[in-house]
């Protein structure tokens, strides 16, 4: 199975605050790496797909960027509804495995 | 619009057998390059993968729970069902299903979520 290492695992940012993420594969996987935000009591929700394509409705203030092994999840300017715990997934290789989660706080 | 929604027991005793259903609208089962895949996530841990049933009813699972695991679908009813034998406490967790976005056998992109079931394992 590829491993998925997030860091860190916890964060404190104020509001407006630039915030970066980042996650390292075990093994090379392209670009086959999504992000998603999950909030307290409800389900994730597809932020990026393939590294740095933003998924549709998402806000321009989040983004990611990376190939390979090494990847970066980044907030331009936090904002209070951007609390959550964020987890990267690669899908280059099945079992489909998630990083341990990000969680945000202001 | 898509929406995915589970069903099931919220409590099940160890050894018993667990039978999940998630019932779908906005797309079917049947075009190309659809698929639904089961995730879960014990409380206050990460999202573990468990299974993915394509639109051609071929079928992935996590190695790891490949032997208790079985995905089946009902095209007819937008219907995808998840089994897992054998449960013990450590299978507590809520439970999603969530439709996947992709090309064939390439791209995994979970873009439509289910509210979860928590699925407590417990005598």
């Amino acid at each position: 199975d590829i491993q998925m290492t997030q860091s860190p695992s916890s964060l404190s940012a104020s509001v407006g605050d630039r915030v970066t993420i980042t996650c390292q594969a075990s093994q090379g996987i392209s670009n086959y790496l999504n992000w998603y935000q999950q909030k307290p009591g409800k389900a994730p929700k597809l932020l990026i797909y393939d590294a740095s394509n933003l998924e549709t409705g998402v806000p321009s203030r989040f983004s990611g960027s990376g190939s390979g092994t090494d990847f970066t999840f980044a907030i331009s300017s936090l904002q209070p509804e951007d609390i959550a715990t964020y987890y990267c997934q690669q899908h280059d290789n099945l079992p489909f495995t998630f990083g341990q989660g990000t969680k945000l706080e202001i | 619009q898509i929406t995915l929604r589970e069903s099931g027991p919220t409590l099940v005793k160890p050894t018993q057998t667990l039978t999940l259903t998630c019932n779908f609208s906005g797309f079917s089962l049947s075009t190309s390059g659809v698929g639904v895949g089961w995730i879960r996530q014990p409380p206050g841990k990460a999202l573990e993968w468990l299974a993915l049933i394509y639109w051609n009813n071929d079928k992935r699972y996590s190695p790891s729970l490949k032997s208790r695991l079985t995905v089946t679908k009902d095209t007819s009813k937008n219907q995808v069902d998840l089994t897992m034998t054998n449960m013990d406490p450590v299978d507590t967790a809520t439970y999603y299903c969530a439709h996947r976005r992709g090309d064939g056998y390439n791209r995994y992109y979970f873009d439509y979520w289910g509210q979860g079931t928590l699925v407590t394992v417990s005598s």
